[in-house]
């Protein structure tokens, strides 16, 4: 079975940094890209950019570009997203989802749990 | 990019056929055969039950069909039922290499 398990909840204060993990498990980890998405209070979802297991490629969002970084750790199967200095905008679910592109374009399945993060002074 | 367009709420009585639009561009919805919908249950994650356009993720039941015309994608639910009550997402791949989500759609069973 595929899953991403992605870790627990974080509460920051502007300013600081975070990473958040999404780890893997059930499929060839090298071989899919992984897809970061934003969704704020219960709101609409937002695509972050996605990054290749095999060889860490990534694809950002201009909304997203330079203010966070997408990184994996092939040998534990597991993907970041971070932060170097977190601000309360910054405050949402995350979520990780495996990227599945046959073609031009494909869909996310399955979903991590989600990581909620709160930034506040 | 700018996200796709969908209405913010559909309400249908149970048993009824509703149909959510989407509404894109040249540039992502007309550009390419891919396009998914997804999901969400309040307070839980968003699961695939559409995609490349017209295919159902598997386990999704068949009152649940996809189609596009032009820059339009649509998410058709036939016989309605209380459990298909949540907020449904469309997505679409873009000509930047890029995925779009729409705005979201609630769905309320009367």
């Amino acid at each position: 079975e595929v899953q991403l398990m992605q870790s627990g909840v974080e509460v920051k204060k502007p300013g600081e940094s975070l990473r958040v993990s999404c780890q893997t498990s059930g499929y060839s980890f090298n071989d899919y890209w992984i897809a970061w998405v934003r969704q704020k209070s219960g709101r609409g979802l937002e695509w972050m950019g996605i990054i290749y297991g095999g060889d860490s490629s990534v694809r950002e969002s201009p909304s997203f570009k330079g203010q966070v970084t997408m990184s994996v750790d092939r040998a534990i199967n597991t993907a970041y997203l971070e932060w170097t200095s977190l601000k309360a905008s910054d405050s949402a679910m995350y979520y990780c989802a495996r990227y599945i592109v046959p073609g031009a374009g494909g869909w996310l399945d399955p979903w991590g749990q989600g990581t909620l993060v709160t930034v506040s002074s | 990019q700018s996200a796709l367009t969908q209405p913010a709420s559909v309400s249908g009585s149970p048993g009824q056929s509703i149909t959510i639009p989407c509404t894109g561009s040249h540039t992502d919805i007309g550009a390419y055969e891919s396009v998914s919908w997804y999901q969400q249950h309040p307070g839980k994650v968003p699961k695939v039950i559409i995609f490349d356009v017209t295919s159902r993720s598997s386990g999704v039941s068949d009152r649940f069909a996809g189609s596009k015309a032009g820059n339009t994608a649509s998410l058709i639910i036939s016989g309605l039922q209380a459990e298909d009550e949540a907020e449904y997402f469309c997505c679409s791949y873009t000509t930047d290499g890029f995925l779009v989500f729409g705005g979201g759609t609630k769905v309320t069973v009367l």
